[in-house]
């Protein structure tokens, strides 16, 4: 079992906005601004999409931001493309055990 | 360009130490604030933090496997090394190892491409 939480999986059309949500604890979400997301496509690397809860790293597309709002932290995209079809994961410091957890993942589907 | 490449044995028996390197490029393990971690992922299920290695030699373990890993560098090979004991079925994974920056320490904005492992007789 995963420390943070994700839904299994979300859906959206092409164009649509979707959120996924990434729920933790005070010793880690909710009492850091240290919760990144990660894409994933099949059979390759997690690439960093989100960092320090809201930044974008260079060339990430605009569509991607991120929040946070007390124990719980969100992902959404905007302007769904097919290409976004992937697998997210969000991680976060935790003062609980050194030094990183991961969520369960997300499976976006793209409809 | 930032690379990292993970290399070991892709079929390992239980009870066998599992030793995976990481040989990278683009940046130096002895730049203040720079971080190396391992990350695992078996087959269809989540991401796994391992360990992580600093620029000046501190270490970092997951609770969970603490008894079971070392970490090493080798500042002058561009390696980091991972040494797990006592494999496991349970411990097939593709294994990741990834950058951290001094400016964000707590995420990998590069990975490797990662490496199988699997644990069977």
């Amino acid at each position: 079992q995963s420390a943070l939480t994700q839904p299994a999986s979300v859906s959206g059309s092409p164009g649509q906005s979707i959120t996924i949500s990434c729920t933790g604890t005070s010793s880690d979400v909710g009492g850091y601004n240290y919760v990144s997301w990660y894409q994933q496509h099949p059979g390759k690397a997690p690439k960093l999409m989100i960092y320090d809860v809201s930044n974008r790293p260079s060339g990430v597309s605009n569509r991607f931001s991120g929040s946070k709002s007390g124990n719980t932290a969100s992902l959404t995209i905007s302007g769904l493309q097919a290409e976004d079809e992937a697998d997210y994961y969000c991680s976060s410091y935790t003062s609980s055990s050194p030094l990183v957890v991961f969520g369960g993942g997300t499976k976006l589907t793209v409809l | 360009q930032v690379t990292l490449r993970e290399s070991g044995p892709a079929l390992v028996k239980p009870t066998q130490t599992l030793t995976l390197t990481c040989t990278f490029s683009g940046f130096s393990l002895s730049t203040s604030g720079m971080c190396v971690s391992w990350i695992r992922q078996p087959p269809g299920k989540a991401l796994e933090w391992l360990a992580r290695i600093d620029w000046d030699d501190d270490k970092y373990y997951s609770t969970s496997l603490k008894t079971r890993l070392t970490i090493s560098k080798d500042t002058s090979k561009n390696q980091v090394v991972l040494a797990m004991t006592n494999m496991d079925p349970v411990d097939t994974a593709t294994y990741y190892c990834a950058r951290s920056l001094p400016s964000g320490r707590y995420n990998f904005d590069y990975w490797g491409q990662g490496t199988l492992v699997t644990v069977s007789s």
